[in-house]
């Protein structure tokens, strides 16, 4: 079935330096795959999504493109900032859409 | 303002006291889902619900119940909590179900169990 898999943190970096959480996914066709954050004490939120092969999601600075030929879907951010602080969450629905699987997140800690 | 609206925050409890954590959603949703979130473990869904009556198990279900009476609420009973039912859960909501829909979560709720 469908799956992802995200590389483990803790990240920690230090303010404006460049950020790439890696996210792989395995699909039966071609899903929509969605980047959530979590920020301490809070739910889930959607932070960016592709719905097709070359897509690139985009939203406060970050980026990632839904590369179909190494079914991979990397986040990056240029310039990271100390409000970035959370964790990251690579997603995608299970076959049937009724689950969405998660990577088990990438907690990202950012100093001034 | 449209939201998931999870009560409580925060709920401690003793073994074998039965429990409902609610949920709430403002926004007509069709599907909604628990999930519970454990460190090293991710999220893991719980249950889900496509529609007022119609319920199913994700891939944690024991231990708990669901209901969906109403479209909009959704809420999570532990007939009898056991320590491993800590956790801290979440309900979440989509206009429909997958495969491109965006999940709306709420705020989640940490309950223990002891």
């Amino acid at each position: 079935g469908n799956s992802v898999t995200q590389m483990e943190g803790p990240v920690t970096l230090s303010e404006e330096a460049f950020l790439t959480i890696n996210c792989t996914y395995t699909a039966t066709g071609y899903p929509s795959l969605f980047w959530y954050v979590q920020y301490p004490g809070e739910g889930l939120q959607l932070l960016l999504k592709a719905t097709k092969a070359d897509d690139k999601g985009s939203n406060k600075g970050f980026e990632a493109t839904y590369r179909k030929e190494t079914t991979s879907f990397h986040l990056e951010k240029g310039s990271v900032q100390v409000s970035d602080s959370a964790v990251y969450f690579c997603a995608l629905w299970n076959q049937a859409g009724t689950a969405l699987i998660f990577g088990k997140g990438t907690t990202l800690s950012v100093s001034s | 303002e449209a939201q998931v609206t999870q009560n409580p925050r925060y709920l401690i409890t003793v073994t074998g006291k039965k429990l409902t954590v609610t949920c709430s959603q403002n926004m007509n949703h069709e599907y909604m889902s628990w999930y519970r979130q454990d460190p090293g473990l991710g999220l893991r869904q719980i249950y889900y619900s496509m529609n007022v009556e119609v319920t199913d198990k994700g891939d944690v279900p024991e231990g708990y119940k669901v209901s969906r009476k109403e479209k909009r609420n959704f809420p999570l009973i532990l007939e009898s909590p056991s320590p491993n039912q800590t956790s801290l859960y979440f309900c979440a909501s989509s206009l429909n179900r997958g495969v491109n829909e965006k999940l709306f979560f709420g705020s989640g709720t940490q309950l223990s169990v002891l």
